[in-house]
């Protein structure tokens, strides 16, 4: 069984357009982020939410929006595409707080997001 | 979150043991250090993590120094596919991991 899936895994799309990125993770855990790694590999968080609620804002265009319908769920919606938003966008998820004694991270597959 | 600073890259001859040197200096006292690694085009993958003590599991072992300021990830046997990029990262309580640079590791035949 998979941990943590995201769908699609290639995007490729005209700038100005609107896309969704989805997050499910089956690992019962009540933290979710999202990162983007660029093209010079830089590993970077976006996103955290725990509990459904947003923690972590890392200075994100307001064109980024995710959504998290439930723990189990954090979607990542991008209105008016750019060319700088091509990259990989890796879901994870934790148990808790990051940093904790018993908190690792589990990574998705990746997104790799192309704009045209 | 405190820095970490880490070779760009390392060679490892295959069977042999694989030592990542990491350096966290400003390190406080409530944070771990996590090691991660990225294998080409996957998603970052949990090794090991630690606060004082030296650790070890099936994957790795981590040396963590009396002052706490560098550490060593050790994969013991490394084989062809530990070829990805290792990162150190020294976590706080924020929710936060913030992923450096990380080391190449070319593991060869």
């Amino acid at each position: 069984d998979t941990a943590v899936s995201q769908t699609p895994k290639y995007l490729v799309t005209q700038m100005g357009n609107d896309k969704s990125i989805k997050c499910e993770q089956n690992l019962g855990h009540d933290t979710m982020y999202w990162y983007k790694q660029d093209s010079k590999k830089f590993l970077k968080i976006m996103f955290s939410y725990n509990n459904k609620e947003l923690i972590i804002n890392e200075t994100v265009p307001n064109r980024f929006s995710p959504k998290s319908p439930d723990k189990a769920h954090l979607n990542l919606h991008i209105n008016s595409l750019e060319l700088g938003d091509s990259a990989v966008y890796f879901c994870a998820s934790s148990r808790g707080l990051a940093g904790g004694s018993t908190d690792t991270q589990y990574f998705g597959p990746g997104t790799r997001l192309t704009v045209l | 979150d405190a820095k970490t600073t880490q070779p760009t890259s390392m060679d490892c001859a295959e069977g042999r043991a694989a030592n990542l040197p990491c350096n966290h200096s400003t390190i406080s006292g409530n944070e771990y250090v996590y090691w991660y690694r990225q294998i080409h085009s996957q998603g970052p993958q949990y090794i090991i993590h630690g606060l004082k003590n030296n650790e070890t599991n099936e994957m790795a072992s981590l040396i963590i120094t009396e002052d706490r300021k560098s550490s060593t990830l050790i994969l013991p046997h490394a084989t062809l596919r530990d070829t990805a990029v290792y990162y150190c990262i020294v976590g706080g309580s924020n929710y936060k991991l913030t992923f450096g640079k990380g080391t190449l590791l070319t593991v060869n035949p």
